[in-house]
């Protein structure tokens, strides 16, 4: 099982609607992140959050706003989506290593479909 | 500069055959090179990582094989297996960031 705890699993919303993805983690990681999945496509990264401060890529659209409340959760929070943004949405754990990478620890995701 | 280039796109196998996984970089300053693997429904789960102080690591049946002039690395399955069957990732990551950037993926078929 893996220990780092996505919900829902699957989610279905209209373009109109507000939902939130959550993730949850209790392996002491400091740095969370969210990425998203396309078919048959690698990971891409939306977010990062290093000691709750958060680093963004640049390319993410607005509709998508990510919450840190503590060290443990992280939250992606969902309005105003367009069916393109129908996906994979990944979190995953790390730990901040001095003079290293930390190996990367992912949920088994959220699918999220916009009608 | 920041991408990872990864072939084939897919890969068959007959079983107890090696499947071999190419991916090539540009930034010099890359210096963690992880392969991921992805089980349809699942989440990508670390494989094997190499740094570039290493030519070669191996853990049981998968070895990385680096060369550090040739900007390239692989992936090596010895007696593949129908159980890796996947969608393997190789990336590329700084030690200074906590980011990686992911290779397109390869699916790999093991056929019994």
């Amino acid at each position: 099982d893996t220990e780092v705890t996505q919900t829902p699993k699957h989610l279905v919303m209209g373009m109109t609607n507000k939902k939130s993805l959550k993730c949850e983690q209790h392996m002491g990681h400091r740095a969370m992140y969210w990425y998203k999945q396309k078919a048959k496509k690698p990971p891409e990264l939306m977010f990062v959050y290093s000691y709750e401060k958060l680093s963004i890529n640049e390319s993410v659209p607005s509709r998508f706003s990510p919450e840190c409340p503590n060290s443990s959760l992280l939250n992606l929070h969902l309005h105003a989506l367009q069916p393109e943004d129908s996906a994979l949405y990944l979190c995953a754990s790390s730990q901040v290593v001095v003079g290293g990478t930390g190996e990367l620890f992912f949920g088994e995701g959220s699918r999220l479909t916009v009608l | 500069q920041q991408q990872v280039k990864q072939s084939p796109q897919s890969l068959i196998v007959q079983k107890g055959g090696i499947s071999i996984i190419n991916c090539a970089y540009e930034n010099t300053a890359f210096d963690y090179f992880p392969w991921y693997q992805q089980f349809p429904g699942k989440g990508p789960a670390l494989l094997i990582a190499i740094r570039p102080d290493v030519s070669e690591k191996k853990e049981g049946r998968f070895t990385i094989s680096f060369n550090k002039s040739a900007k390239q690395f692989s992936l090596h399955i010895m007696d593949s297996q129908p159980g890796d069957s996947a969608t393997y990732f190789c990336a590329a990551g700084y030690s200074s960031a906590s980011k990686i950037i992911f290779g397109s993926g390869t699916r790999l078929s093991i056929r019994p």
